[in-house]
C-alpha cells in the first residue's frame, strides 16, 4: 500500500510569486491534514479536512494561504503571494475514518519550500 | 492551550545505551500520544501510538508511556544503534472538539549514538 505522497520535493521562489503543494493521502483515508515547521520551531498543525469539507482552518496563517482538496482525494496548498517567513518544510499526512479507533496519522516526506 | 516540551534538546550516547526521552503536555485532555522519528531531510515515522487509556505501548526495542494526569510521556530506547541516530518527535492529539485531528508536536529531541 502506497503511503502518503508529496510533490514537489522541493521549490525555490521569489518572493510575491505562486505556489501550489500537493498531497495524495493513503487510498481511503477521509481525513487529510496539513502542518508545517519553519525554521527553528516546532512542526505546527495547519488545517484538516474530512472527505472534502474543511474541519478545521485554525492553524492557517492568514489569507494567503488557500487548502482545497476536490472529490475527497487530493489536497492543493496553494500560496499567494509567497513571503520570506513561508519558507519551511510542509508535511500532509492523513488517517482513517472518525470510527475507525486509533486514528493514527500518517506523514509525508514533506516539501521543502524556498521563499528567496 | 496545549503546549508540548521535550527535553533533552539533544542527546549523544555510545552504542548500546539504554536512554529515556521525555515529553511533557500541558492539558491533559488528550486522546492519544504518538512519537514520530524524522530522518534527515526525510519525512515523519510513527514509531508508537498510545491512546490516553493506555499506561504503556512496546514496539521492539521501543517502550512508551503514558502518565496523562501529570502530562507525561517516556519513551525508552533499549541497547540503542546508531542507526537510531534521528529526531525523536512527541505529538499529543486533543479529545474533542472542532480541533480533534490536530496534533500538537513539541521541539523534538535530537539523538546520536556514536559506535
Amino acid at each position: 500500500e502506497a503511503g502518503v505522497t508529496q510533490f514537489p520535493s522541493h521549490s525555490v521562489i521569489e518572493k510575491g510569486q505562486t505556489v501550489t503543494l500537493r498531497c495524495d493521502p493513503i487510498s481511503g483515508h477521509d481525513n487529510l491534514y496539513w502542518y508545517r515547521r519553519v525554521m527553528g520551531k516546532e512542526i505546527k498543525f495547519l488545517l484538516h479536512f474530512v472527505k472534502e469539507s474543511k474541519q478545521d482552518e485554525s492553524g492557517m496563517p492568514n489569507n494567503r494561504f488557500l487548502a482545497e482538496r476536490t472529490g475527497g482525494t487530493y489536497s492543493t496548498l496553494k500560496v499567494q503571494p509567497a513571503e520570506l517567513e513561508d519558507s519551511g518544510v510542509y508535511f500532509c499526512a492523513s488517517s482513517p475514518q472518525r470510527t475507525s479507533g486509533r486514528r493514527e496519522q500518517f506523514f509525508g516526506p514533506g516539501t521543502r519550500l524556498t521563499v528567496l | 492551550k496545549q503546549e508540548v516540551t521535550q527535553i533533552p534538546a539533544a542527546l549523544s550516547v555510545p552504542e548500546g545505551e539504554n536512554l529515556v526521552l521525555n515529553c511533557s503536555f500541558t492539558d491533559s485532555a488528550i486522546y492519544n500520544l504518538q512519537w514520530f522519528r524524522q530522518d534527515p531531510g526525510k519525512g515523519l515515522t510513527s514509531l508508537l501510538l498510545i491512546q490516553s487509556s493506555q499506561r504503556e505501548q512496546t514496539s521492539g526495542r521501543l517502550n512508551a508511556s503514558l502518565d496523562k494526569s501529570s502530562g507525561r510521556s517516556t519513551l525508552y530506547i533499549a541497547a540503542s544503534q546508531p542507526g537510531d541516530s534521528a529526531t525523536y518527535l512527541c505529538a499529543v492529539r486533543q479529545g474533542g472538539g472542532t480541533s480533534y485531528g490536530k496534533l500538537t508536536f513539541g521541539q523534538g529531541t535530537i539523538l546520536t549514538v556514536h559506535p
